[in-house]
């Protein structure tokens, strides 16, 4: 079956600095790749995604990036703030297999 | 526009009993999930639905049973809840399967006794 791993599991880092997310896939048919943001006590919600023909997506302080052959993609947030501090999930989507997250931290 | 609706929102059961979450989208979306969360495993799907009167299961679809007989309506039963189910459930929805966003609900907080 379809298999979607994630990393860090955790990231902490300075109000400012980048913070770079990444998850790999194991279905080559995935061809549509979303990143969502969890707040406490909410649902997800989705705050970029990327379509196999584009290796790059910029949306103001954040952007995912594809690597179709190596079977990864990523999040890149930039300066970034403290509401930046969430959980963000991956998902691969030949079933909407989510990854296990990473708890992002954005230290004052 | 109230998007997903779950309930309910917080339930506690004794181990052995039966209930069932209700999940109601007003967007006219055909797809829709049922996730459960646990801590450092992310979202599992548990089952899921690509149409009215259609179901499909997850990855972890064993010990619940779902059904889909209205288009706006995804339900999600436990028969003979277990501690094991004690988690936080999460209904979504979409247009689109596979290459459209999920549009969640806030959760449904279930714990057994």
């Amino acid at each position: 079956g379809e298999n979607v791993e994630q990393h860090p599991s955790t990231l902490s880092v300075q109000e400012g600095d980048s913070a770079v997310i990444k998850c790999t896939y194991s279905d080559s048919a995935s061809n549509y790749f979303p990143w969502y943001k969890q707040e406490l006590g909410k649902g997800p919600q989705l705050i970029i995604d990327i379509r196999s023909n584009v290796g790059e997506k910029k949306d103001q302080r954040i952007a995912v990036t594809l690597n179709k052959t190596a079977k990864h993609f990523s999040l890149h947030i930039t300066e970034t703030q403290p509401e930046d501090s969430a959980v963000y999930f991956c998902a691969g989507t030949y079933k909407y297999i989510f990854g296990t997250g990473t708890r992002l931290k954005v230290l004052a | 526009n109230a998007g997903v609706t779950q309930t309910p929102k917080f339930r506690v059961l004794k181990t052995g009993q039966s209930m069932t979450l209700l999940c109601a989208q007003d967007m006219n979306h055909e797809y829709m999930y049922w996730y459960r969360q646990d801590p450092g495993m992310g979202l599992r799907l548990i089952h899921y639905s690509v149409g009215e009167g259609t179901t499909a299961k997850g990855e972890v679809p064993d010990g619940y049973n779902v059904s889909r007989l209205k288009k706006q309506n995804f339900l999600l039963g436990l028969e003979s809840a277990a501690p094991s189910q004690t988690s936080v459930y999460f209904c979504a929805s979409s247009y689109k399967d596979r290459t459209g966003e999920l549009f969640f609900g806030e959760g449904s907080r279930l714990t057994v006794l």
